[in-house]
Formats: structure tokens, sequence, C-alpha cells
């Protein structure tokens, strides 16, 4: 079965400063899909960003980006220019590739609260 | 685009009584995932629907759990003979997948605000 760990249960970064979060995850596919999705104290989790397991290329939108390395089944975020409004709760999470009707459920990491400090 | 919305947004109840829970999907999404997060947690994936069939429902917590999508559109989660145990917040999240999608997989599903569960 596959696992995700987040082994970071909170951290804080200074407002403009760079903070990068960890995730591992385990399995023995090959094709798969990864993502880190954020939720704000109690809002929705919102997508942040994911990237496929067949791209070599990282995954980047505007101030977030990833550090994907497969062999090593890690899949790391890193914000840049923290802002206020990045403090939240953020979940890395796996999806096994899916074709036609096959299962596509997420799984998930227990989280890293962010706190950004002004 | 409304987005996926949930309602209640809050239910508090006694112990064994049954409550249920409805989602709306964003509306061209074929498929629709029910998860429930416990404080502290990740959210932990309960079952899921292609249009109006459950394709994956071993995961649901207990016989007391069943969920419908009777027209592929909005669907319940209802919650029998409830427990103290039961307490969660219980997401749904909806995606354009499988074939509606082209078939690649991966569809990035978007989630409800969740239903908060109280169980006295």
């Amino acid at each position: 079965a596959q696992t995700v760990t987040q082994s970071q249960p909170e951290m804080s970064v200074q407002e403009a400063e760079t903070v990068t979060l960890s995730c591992t995850y385990d399995t023995s596919e090959n094709n798969y899909y990864l993502f880190w999705y954020k939720q704000p104290p109690s809002r929705q989790m919102i997508l942040v960003i994911r990237q496929e397991a067949y791209k070599q290329q990282n995954a980047t939108e505007n101030r977030f980006s990833v550090n994907f390395q497969k062999a090593a089944k890690s899949f790391s975020l890193k914000i840049s220019d923290s802002q206020l409004g990045d403090t939240a709760m953020y979940f890395c999470a796996f999806m096994n590739s899916n074709y036609g009707g096959s299962q596509g459920n997420l799984i998930f990491g227990k989280g890293t609260k962010l706190s950004v400090k002004p | 685009d409304t987005g996926v919305s949930q309602d209640p947004r809050h239910k508090i109840t006694k112990r064994g009584q049954n409550v249920t829970f409805r989602c709306d999907p964003i509306s061209e999404h074929n498929r629709l995932y029910w998860y429930r997060q416990t404080l502290g947690q990740g959210p932990e994936f309960l079952t899921y629907f292609q249009n109006e069939a459950q394709l994956e429902k071993s995961r649901l917590l207990s016989d007391r759990f069943s969920a419908e999508r009777p027209k592929g559109s909005f669907s319940t989660l209802e919650i029998q003979r409830t427990e103290q145990g039961d307490s969660a917040m219980y997401l749904c999240a909806s995606s354009l997948g499988g074939m509606a999608s082209g078939g690649l997989g991966g569809d990035t599903q978007y989630f409800g605000p969740g239903t908060r569960l109280t169980v006295l």
C-alpha cells in the first residue's frame, strides 16, 4: 500500500523568506501523480501544485515550486517570498495513475502547519 | 463555476441518531469523492463515484456508512446510528476524470468546504 510521510508537523518562516516543506512517499508503482494542497484555517482545501511522475521537469506555479526526486521518492515544496496568506496546513498527496474507470483517490500525509510571521 | 458545495456546514447530533450530508460537485465533473478528516490528520478516502456508479466502497468505515449519487449529479453520505468516534470533518471533492478527461489519469480533485460533524 502507498504511504505518504510529512516529517515536519510545524514550521514557521518570516514574511518574504523562503521555506521548504518535506514529503516522502512509498510506492512500487512507476506511474503516479503527486500534489500539494493548502488548507487555510477554517477554510477549504485548495490545490497548490501537481507533478506527474513521468515528467522529469519540476512543476512550478508562481512562488511555489517542487523538488521531485523520483528515485528517492521525495517531493518537497518550496515557497518563495512567503506571504501572510500562505499561513495554512499543507498536505502532500499521492495518486496512482488511473486510466479509464479505475480508482483515483488521493492518499494524504498528516500535514505540515506553516506559520508566516510578519 | 461555483465550486463544490456541501450542506450542512455543521451538524451536531446525539449518539445513535442518523445523519445525512449532501455534496454538489462542479457541474461538468463526472467523478465525486468522499473523504473523512479527523483533527491533526490528513483526509482519509471513503468512497467514490464515476457518474452514478459507485466504483469503490470498500474503504467505507463500517456498514453504518453509505453513499449514493442517484442521477450522477449531487451525492449524499449517510451515517446510521452515529457514534462519538464519527465526529470529524467530512469532505467532498469532484473531478473530471476517466475517459471524459481523455483517459490520461491524474485528474485534479477540487474540494468543498466540508461538513463538520459533532456526535454528543
